[in-house]
């Protein structure tokens, strides 16, 4: 069963404009959420992070929204830039277990 | 700084053979892991440690080995290497996962193809 769940395996955005990114998960013990970034023969790279103890988290044009009802995440990247272009993984971990669980990743692209 | 060293980049399997994949990381992480990535699948965790000479299972262990002598070092072993281990494997480590604003970090990677 798959714990946390990216269902939009691409996105087309222009550039300037905002990019949304949405993740579920299942498991209500996760209290801390992480995106990463990767681009082709590249590791992936930690871009923002937030805790369960929070609905939202900004970092210069990354915004990370949690809805804990929903079991639900979204990343919003405003504006949206050509070298934003990558594949976006959200993952998730329960406090103590040292397991971190991705999802299966969107890839975006951002029209000049 | 290095971080997070893998080697090697690249590397061809005939089926039934044995290979390590090699991790180093340079920033005294006591969290190290595996993770292989799988088109349509994500990243999947196989192994883990949480300091030297403490290992355990992720999602999908099966096939793999793994052992952790010293912080820096974290080999996973492929025994017996099977068409289904072609993959992108991918070793990441954390100062202490599980903790807020502690985030893996990620090596870049190597690519498996078993024959």
């Amino acid at each position: 069963d798959q714990q946390v769940k990216q269902n939009s395996p691409s996105l087309s955005v222009q550039e300037g404009r905002i990019s949304i990114l949405n993740c579920d998960y299942t498991n209500s013990m996760f209290d801390y959420f992480l995106w990463y970034k990767k681009y082709p023969a590249e590791g992936p790279t930690f871009l923002i992070s937030i805790s369960s103890i929070k609905d939202k988290n900004e970092d210069g044009r990354f915004t990370v929204f949690l809805n804990k009802s929903a079991k639900h995440l979204s990343l919003h990247i405003v504006p949206s830039q050509p070298g934003d272009s990558a594949v976006y993984f959200c993952a998730a971990s329960a406090g103590g277990t040292y397991k971190y669980i991705f999802g299966t990743g969107t890839r975006l692209k951002v029209l000049a | 700084n290095a971080g997070v060293t893998q080697t090697p980049k690249f590397q061809v399997l005939k089926t039934g053979q044995s290979m390590t994949l090699q991790c180093a990381q340079d920033m005294n992480h006591e969290y190290m892991s595996w993770y292989r990535q799988d088109p349509g699948m994500g990243l999947r965790l196989i192994h883990y440690s949480v300091g030297a000479g403490i290992t355990d299972q992720g999602e999908v262990p099966n096939g793999y080995n793994v052992s952790r002598s010293t912080t820096e070092d974290f080999p996973l072993r492929l025994l017996s290497a099977a068409p289904s281990q072609t993959s992108v494997y991918f070793c990441a480590s954390s100062p202490d996962a599980g903790h807020y604003n502690s985030p893996l970090h990620f090596g870049n990677g190597t690519r498996l193809t078993v024959t």
